[in-house]
């Protein structure tokens, strides 16, 4: 079946980074693309990025520029989102997705489980 | 960017009843590029709807989506117990996707 698994929970400090791991089975890794999307504790969806597994165009929201970077890895159909220099409010539960439809217009028809990412110090 | 506002913040209805929810763009949505997510306490949002009306595969066909512009519509034509969580709006007809705010589904 298709599905997303995502790499385990972390903690970090502020001004670090991290980076978060999606490896999709059950589909045709690079005929869709894959999105990111975070969700900060009791709070709404938002949308931070798009990259197309099939040639590695990215399309960023705006106010993550510079310090978000997705990438994949066709070998082992994962992508990897990595976001640096953290700060507390960059806490949330971090969703990859699957990415239908055509090229940066889509929407997101399977999802992993989520990884939590916590800032403190 | 396109705005996205559902209303209402949340609804309060008991099994068995019909339930709409409202979301609408600060602009017109291109194609109808608009799709609905249902999510759970501690899980994973769910794609229910896309294309503004379109049932995703294994959605139940009591979940059903309309509207085109700037208005769009959720309807559940008759609310079962796993029905009640929060649900989001999401459009895709700019390169820039934005989410509504959600609206929460609670039973009375």
């Amino acid at each position: 079946q298709v599905q997303l698994v995502q790499s385990g929970a972390e903690v970090k400090k502020p001004g670090a980074s991290v980076k978060v791991s999606c490896k999709a089975s059950g589909y045709t890794f690079t005929s869709y693309g894959i999105s990111w999307v975070r969700q900060a504790p009791g709070q709404g969806l938002e949308w931070m990025g798009w990259i197309s597994a099939y040639n590695g165009n990215t399309n960023y929201a705006q106010k993550l520029q510079g310090r978000v970077t997705m990438t994949t890895d066709t070998s082992t159909s994962t992508a990897y989102m990595e976001l640096r220099s953290l700060r507390s409010d960059d806490t949330a539960v971090y969703y990859c997705a699957r990415a239908t439809g055509y090229y940066y217009y889509y929407y997101m028809d399977v999802w992993g489980k989520g990884t939590t990412v916590t800032v403190s110090s | 960017e396109i705005v996205l506002t559902q209303s209402p913040g949340t609804l309060s209805l008991s099994p068995g009843e019909r339930a709409t929810l409202s979301c609408r763009a600060s602009q017109s949505v291109s194609s109808s590029y608009l799709a609905w997510y249902q999510q759970k306490p501690g899980q994973a949002p769910r794609l229910l709807i896309y294309g503004a009306s379109s049932r995703a595969t294994g959605i139940p066909d009591r979940f059903s989506g309309s509207g085109s512009g700037t208005d769009f519509t959720l309807t559940i034509s008759r609310l079962e117990p796993e029905d009640f969580a929060v649900y989001y709006c999401q459009q895709y007809g700019s390169s820039r996707i934005t989410f509504g705010q959600g609206t929460r589904l609670e039973i009375k």
